[in-house]
């Protein structure tokens, strides 16, 4: 089985800096993905972590340790379009694929 | 989403009846996985197509719920008689990097009054 948790909700502001965490628990572990979600529209890949370490991709950056069972998506220079849902997903074995499972979102709200 | 199509994007029925919820891989992709979405809620698993071959199908909630792709290519999601409780987003998905990065379809909004 497996069970991810991250926050419900977060805001910031404008320009500021965020972290969304995410944990999780989960059999046969092969790498943990954040997605973006705008409101209305379907999820959208923003990284992919499965060794430990820091993957930096422009603004955005995604924190994987293994052992702690533990990642963090880092938003910096926040712009109002990034008030959207942020999923973790984690990619888990299961009847012989790896087979991708979210956690239920942290929706964040960027105000000015 | 780019490279999968979801027909219908809405559906209204009554209670009792029975959808189906088709998904196409323009390009043609091995898998393909189906996922459902509650509002505040991240997709939830239902079934994964490799090929034609259904190779997991834990996450369908209980037998009014199957899946088949029969050609290896258009999938179709079937509800029987169906509740209110199945009012949700459903989300087809690709993996054509085979690598978990999923590329989701539109989806289509089933509402049961």
């Amino acid at each position: 089985g497996q069970n991810i948790d991250q926050p419900t909700e977060m805001t910031a502001t404008e320009g500021a800096i965020v972290q969304i965490n995410c944990t999780y628990q989960t059999s046969g572990f092969n790498g943990l993905f954040w997605y973006q979600q705008h409101a209305g529209e379907a999820p959208t890949f923003l990284s992919y972590n499965v060794l430990d370490g820091l993957e930096e991709k422009g603004r955005f950056s995604s924190f994987l340790s293994r052992s702690k069972g533990y990642s963090y998506l880092l938003l910096k220079e926040l712009q109002m379009k990034d008030s959207a849902s942020y999923l973790c997903a984690v990619k888990r074995y299961g009847g012989g694929s790896y087979i991708p499972t979210f956690g239920r979102g942290t929706s964040l709200i960027v105000h000015p | 989403g780019a490279g999968v199509s979801q027909s219908p994007r809405y559906k209204v029925t009554k209670r009792g009846q029975d959808v189906a919820l088709r998904c196409d891989p323009i390009s043609g992709h091995v898998s393909l996985y189906w996922y459902r979405q509650a509002l505040g809620q991240g997709p939830e698993f239902l079934t994964y197509f490799n090929y034609e071959a259904q190779q997991d199908k834990s996450g369908l909630p209980n037998d009014r719920f199957s899946a088949e792709r029969p050609e290896g290519s258009i999938s179709t999601l079937t509800i029987q008689r169906t509740e209110q409780r199945d009012s949700a987003m459903y989300r087809c998905a690709i993996d054509p990097k085979n690598t978990g990065e999923l590329f989701f379809g539109e989806g289509s909004r089933l509402t049961v009054l």
